[in-house]
């Protein structure tokens, strides 16, 4: 069964103070790794995918990297725009379904 | 363009009331799903459907049947709602099977 673990469940930053967001998984043959952002009473926003180790991908102050284990969201000098669930899901062997990890809550302070 | 909409946005239940919680995508998108999201639980796949004319179960497909009505519209129905299907559901479409998934805004459900 594939699993999705996420860390830090919540992390508080000062605006400016960058930080990473960790997502490690266990799948039987990974397809991608998607990475969401969610807003407080919205849908999750599509932000990256990611399909093998080593592939990294970058929207502004967000930059994604992938391992054979684990994915990383890092931020950089982030604003408190920012501020939002983020959420990591896997795609494995099953080609249809993906897996959630429960989200890291960031929080951004000016 | 619209992406993914939902209606309706909130709806309180009773227990055994039935209901039809309803999306529709308009960027021609093959792959519509269905999720709950509940506190401490994430997100779960209920029922899926590859293309139209398709569906399938996902992980938690008990007490909840779909309709994919045609290639845009894609329906969820709880016959006899309970109160353990409280939760916020969410709408996704996606161009194929194993792509990005566009979510729709929610449908915040209680039932009492």
């Amino acid at each position: 069964e594939d699993q999705v673990t996420q860390s830090p469940e919540a992390l508080r930053l000062q605006e400016g103070e960058s930080s990473s967001l960790n997502c490690s998984y266990t799948v039987s043959g990974l397809r991608g790794l998607f990475w969401y952002r969610q807003d407080p009473g919205k849908g999750p926003e599509f932000l990256f995918t990611l399909y093998s180790a080593g592939e990294e991908k970058e929207k502004e102050r967000l930059k994604a990297t992938l391992t054979k284990k684990e994915s990383f969201l890092h931020i950089t000098a982030p604003k408190p725009e920012d501020s939002a669930t983020y959420l990591c899901a896997v795609l494995g062997g099953s080609n249809y379904k993906l897996t959630f990890g429960k989200g890291t809550l960031l929080t951004v302070n000016p | 363009n619209a992406g993914v909409t939902q209606t309706p946005k909130f709806q309180v239940l009773k227990t055994g009331q039935s209901m039809t919680l309803q999306c529709a995508q308009d960027m021609n998108h093959n792959s519509m799903y269905w999720y709950r999201q509940d506190p401490g639980m994430g997100l779960r796949l209920i029922y899926y459907s590859a293309s139209e004319g398709t569906t399938d179960k996902g992980e938690v497909p008990n007490g909840y049947n779909v309709s994919r009505l045609n290639k845009r519209e894609f329906s969820l129905r709880l016959e006899s709602a309970a109160p353990s299907q409280t939760s916020v559901y969410f709408c996704a479409s996606g161009a194929e099977v194993g792509s990005e998934q566009y979510f729709g805004p929610g449908t915040r459900l209680t039932v009492t």
